[in-house]
């Protein structure tokens, strides 16, 4: 089946440094990839959608120049969180939707990346 | 706009009990609806999916019925094991569906005791 992946699983990093979580669609051609936040026991929330070579679109309350997103090839999606906060910290989940048409009915979802900001 | 109601947990359930989780939905025109499950340390996985009004969605044991009379699409199992113990989340993908976007609801947490 389709697998995502995401790296790293989990990082530290101290308040004021910027950190780059990748997500990649190992088995299949991923022409949109969604980066979601979820908090503890709440819901996802949608961040952004990113199309392989075009710029990123941002859900409305979400600051783009804080989470820096790249699509450069259809199976890499990067999020860079610049200066990076406490309030930053939460649970970073990916998705991939590929371009083959039997598999473009479906988001396949990264495990997540756990960022804590100290 | 659109939007997913799920019911709130934690449900907590004996083995072989029967399972139902609610979820409503309120969306413009016909959207598609999904059921992801999130097993502990792990990231969601489609559970199953209807795309039109009276589909039915099934796998491993759950069910869905799309019921666009009364905008629900609730989640049942007849009889939970152990290892269904997870956090189920209710989406919905609105038209246009070619922006893939997903709607999710705020996720219920199943525990199933031995």
């Amino acid at each position: 089946g389709a697998v995502v992946s995401q790296h790293p699983s989990w990082v530290i990093c101290k308040s004021g440094t910027s950190v780059k979580i990748e997500c990649r669609s190992l088995d299949f051609q991923a022409t949109t990839m969604f980066w979601y936040r979820q908090f503890p026991k709440q819901s996802l929330m949608l961040m952004a959608t990113s199309n392989e070579g075009s710029k990123a679109t941002y859900e409305q309350g979400v600051e783009k120049d804080k989470f820096l997103i790249n699509h450069a090839s259809l199976t890499l999606s990067t999020l860079t969180v610049t200066s990076a906060h406490p309030e930053d910290s939460s649970f970073y989940i990916c998705s991939a939707r590929g371009q083959d048409i039997i598999i473009s009915d479906t988001q396949y979802f990264g495990p997540g990346t756990r960022l804590t900001v100290l | 706009g659109n939007s997913v109601t799920q019911m709130e947990g934690p449900v907590t359930l004996s083995e072989e009990a029967f399972l139902t989780i609610n979820c409503t939905y309120t969306a413009t025109g016909y959207p598609s609806l999904f059921w992801y499950v999130q097993y502990p340390g792990e990231g969601l996985q489609l559970l199953l999916k209807a795309t039109k009004a009276d589909d039915k969605g099934s796998n491993k044991g759950f069910e869905a019925t799309y019921r666009k009379e009364t905008t629900s699409f609730h989640l049942e199992k007849g009889s939970v094991q152990v290892s269904d113990s997870a956090v189920y989340f209710c989406a919905l993908r609105g038209p246009p569906s070619n922006t893939g976007k997903l709607i999710f609801g705020q996720g219920t947490t199943l525990q199933v005791k031995p």
